[in-house]
């Protein structure tokens, strides 16, 4: 059964960098058709999508979020990572990590169970 | 930047049918943005439901069902039950390694 698990900081200041890791299990993030990413939702409000790469290597981004977001690939550890730059209050959310399938049927199917970050001083 | 439009709220009565709809600020939903639907109860991650516009995922009762109605995606609720109450959201692919989530409906069973 494949699981997926958020992990990092809880808190940030403004204007610093937000770092999540995502470390999967039961599964390889370099398994083919599949993209890995990163979805947010602030309190009391709906989802949205931040990023994700496919396995291939590609990464694509929110347009909305694009200037500030990095996600980044760590094969040998069976994980990813998200970075997102500049923060500020907005950007306090539950962030999730998520695997998507490309190919014929494109749709969420594994979460990983959301870590809530706080951007305060 | 488009935006995936959902009606923010709904209630259906116990038993009762409801359909949920998922459009485009500019078009129409077709079956090529696989649209795909999500159910998320408060402090839990998003369950799938559907995919690619009418595929149920492994495990979701065959009351909920997806469809193309008009120039939106819909997801009817069949028989609907206490524990449905529930936010949904729908997913569309706009191509280019791009998705977009709708602003979410929240169904309330009364």
């Amino acid at each position: 059964q494949l699981q997926l698990q958020e992990s990092g900081p809880g808190l940030v200041k403004p204007s610093e960098t937000l770092s999540l890791t995502c470390t999967v299990s039961g599964g390889s993030i370099s398994s083919s058709s599949y993209y890995w990413g990163w979805i947010r939702q602030p309190p009391g409000k709906g989802l949205e999508w931040i990023g994700s790469f496919y396995y291939s290597g590609s990464t694509y981004y929110n347009p909305s979020l694009k200037s500030r977001v990095t996600i980044s690939v760590d094969t040998s550890q069976n994980q990813f990572s998200l970075k997102l730059s500049s923060v500020t209050a907005a950007d306090t959310a539950v962030y999730y990590c998520a695997r998507h399938h490309g190919g014929a049927a494109r749709y969420f199917d594994y979460w990983g169970q959301g870590t809530l970050v706080t951007v305060s001083s | 930047q488009t935006v995936v439009t959902q009606e923010p709220s709904f209630s259906v009565s116990p038993g009762g049918t409801v359909t949920l709809t998922c459009g485009l600020s500019s078009g129409s939903v077709s079956t090529s943005y696989y649209p795909s639907w999500y159910q998320q109860t408060p402090g839990q991650a998003p369950r799938t439901l559907i995919f690619s516009t009418n595929t149920r995922f492994s495990g979701v009762p065959d009351r909920f069902s997806g469809s193309i109605l008009g120039n939106k995606a819909a997801l009817t609720i069949t028989g609907a039950q206490a524990d449905d109450e529930s936010d949904y959201y729908c997913v569309l692919y706009m191509g280019s390694g791009i998705w977009v989530f709708g602003g979410g409906t929240k169904l309330t069973v009364l």
